[in-house]
């Protein structure tokens, strides 16, 4: 069965500070990979897809990135955090073209 | 524009009533898919229901069942015999055909709390 890891499940960074967040996806081939924020009580943002290996679709031009160095793993950083970089995080995949996306446990981060 | 509207930004329900959430969608899409999304307060993501653009029947899966109204572009899912356990952010989302169905919009989500 297909199970999705994403962590570490809560992270406190000062301001200024690099990121690494590590989603991995096993059990499946060639999923489309997604990275999602979520501020306090708000809705979901899109941040990052990736439909393959390389190949990453940004849809918020800030001081994050994401890259995918393997089929099954998707990873967002950033060089330098900002207050507003705070929120829960989730990682997600699908596969197929009318499929729902699965969801990982989530990373709240906290940046002070 | 938003692509998803999701309008209540929190709404009660008496347990055991029935209860409405709205979603409005925005695209000009023929082929597209509408979901749900439920978030406890543990944070996990948990999908409801899925309705297919050409699909003529409403979806529905065992208390949730999703009003699609394709000329009104709004896809409302509705909770029946609401329990406890339903409080919770609910969250609407959509994949349209002109993202070759790689992306996944989501609204700003409903609160719903059921009170006992």
């Amino acid at each position: 069965s297909q199970t999705i890891h994403q962590w570490p499940a809560t992270l406190v960074q000062p301001v200024g500070s690099p990121l690494s967040l590590e989603c991995t996806v096993e059990g499946t081939s060639n999923p489309n990979l997604y990275w999602y924020r979520q501020a306090a009580g708000r809705g979901l943002q899109l941040l990052f897809y990736s439909v393959g290996i390389g190949q990453i679709s940004s849809e918020v031009p800030q001081n994050l990135s994401a890259s995918r160095p393997q089929d099954r793993q998707f990873i967002l950083s950033s060089k330098k955090l900002l207050l507003s970089d705070s929120g829960f995080y989730l990682c997600a995949w699908s596969v197929g073209l009318h499929e729902k996306l699965f969801f990982g446990s989530g990373t709240q981060l906290s940046v002070l | 524009a938003q692509k998803i509207t999701q309008t209540q930004p929190g709404m009660f329900v008496q347990e055991k009533e029935a209860v409405t959430l709205d979603c409005t969608y925005d695209t000009s899409d023929q082929s597209y898919g509408l979901f749900w999304y439920k978030q406890p307060s543990s944070g996990e993501m948990i999908f409801l229901i899925y309705q297919g653009s050409y699909d003529e029947q409403n979806a529905t899966e065992g208390r949730y069942s999703l009003n699609f109204q394709k000329a009104r572009k709004s896809a409302n899912l509705v909770i029946s015999a609401s329990q406890l356990g339903d409080s919770a952010m609910y969250f609407c989302a959509m994949r349209e055909a002109s993202t070759g169905y790689q992306k996944v919009t989501f609204g700003t989500g409903t609160k719903l709390q059921v009170i006992p």
